[in-house]
């Protein structure tokens, strides 16, 4: 059974950084694409990163070009999203999933319970 | 990045079929993903690759895709099928979400 477990959110300064983690387990995690994607409170679905099976490559919303950036350790079986100049607007529940791919094309098909981030003074 | 665009709302009584649109430019010559997300969960997958079932979705969820217009159909609409629901493609480099419909079931 495919489980992924976000952990890291929490309250920052405008400004501030902050390191979400994803563990996986379940699956052979280098094989597949993982991804974060985002939900502001009360509002629908933002995709953020991605960043294909084994080393990459990466994807980025244009949203947080240059100020996120994700990563992976295929020993640990954890993604990351290093969050840097962080804004209020950043603000929302962060879950990460695990890619699949047909084609050339990215979906998500299993999801973890998200962790909240919260962008304020 | 291109848009998806979902209604917002849509409403059925019980047993009715549901049909929740996603349109975007020429959608018919991408893939189109479907999620659920009820209330305080997480989303999951019901429709991958514009019409196919992950194992464990009902066979009541049906998808199609054509022109620039994506439709997911549930036919028999259960109380417990209420949810909001995504559809999702991928442009290029970047995967993009429409804005989401909440099915309510009356």
């Amino acid at each position: 059974e495919v489980q992924l477990v976000e952990s890291g959110g929490g309250l920052v300064q405008p400004g501030g950084s902050l390191r979400l983690s994803c563990a996986a387990s379940g699956f052979t995690f280098s094989s597949y694409a993982m991804t974060w994607v985002r939900q502001a409170p009360g509002k629908g679905l933002e995709w953020v990163s991605l960043i294909g099976g084994s080393s990459g490559p990466t994807y980025y919303a244009d949203s947080v070009k240059g100020r996120f950036i994700v990563s992976r350790d295929n020993s640990r079986a954890t993604f990351y999203l290093q969050m840097s100049s962080l804004r209020p607007e950043d603000t929302a529940g962060y879950y990460c999933a695990k890619g699949g791919l047909v084609g050339s094309t990215y979906y998500f098909d299993s999801w973890g319970q998200g962790t909240l981030v919260t962008v304020s003074s | 990045s291109s848009e998806l665009t979902q209604p917002p709302s849509v409403s059925v009584s019980p047993g009715q079929t549901s049909t929740i649109t996603c349109s975007g430019h020429k959608l018919g010559n991408k893939y189109v993903f479907w999620y659920q997300q009820k209330p305080g969960q997480s989303p999951v997958l019901v429709i991958y690759q514009d019409n196919k079932r992950p194992s464990g979705i009902p066979e009541r969820f049906s998808g199609s895709n054509s022109g620039n217009t994506a439709t997911l159909t549930i036919s028999g609409t259960q109380p417990f099928d209420e949810a909001d629901y995504y559809c999702q493609a991928w442009d290029i480099s970047a995967a993009v979400f429409g804005g989401g419909t909440k099915l309510t079931v009356l």
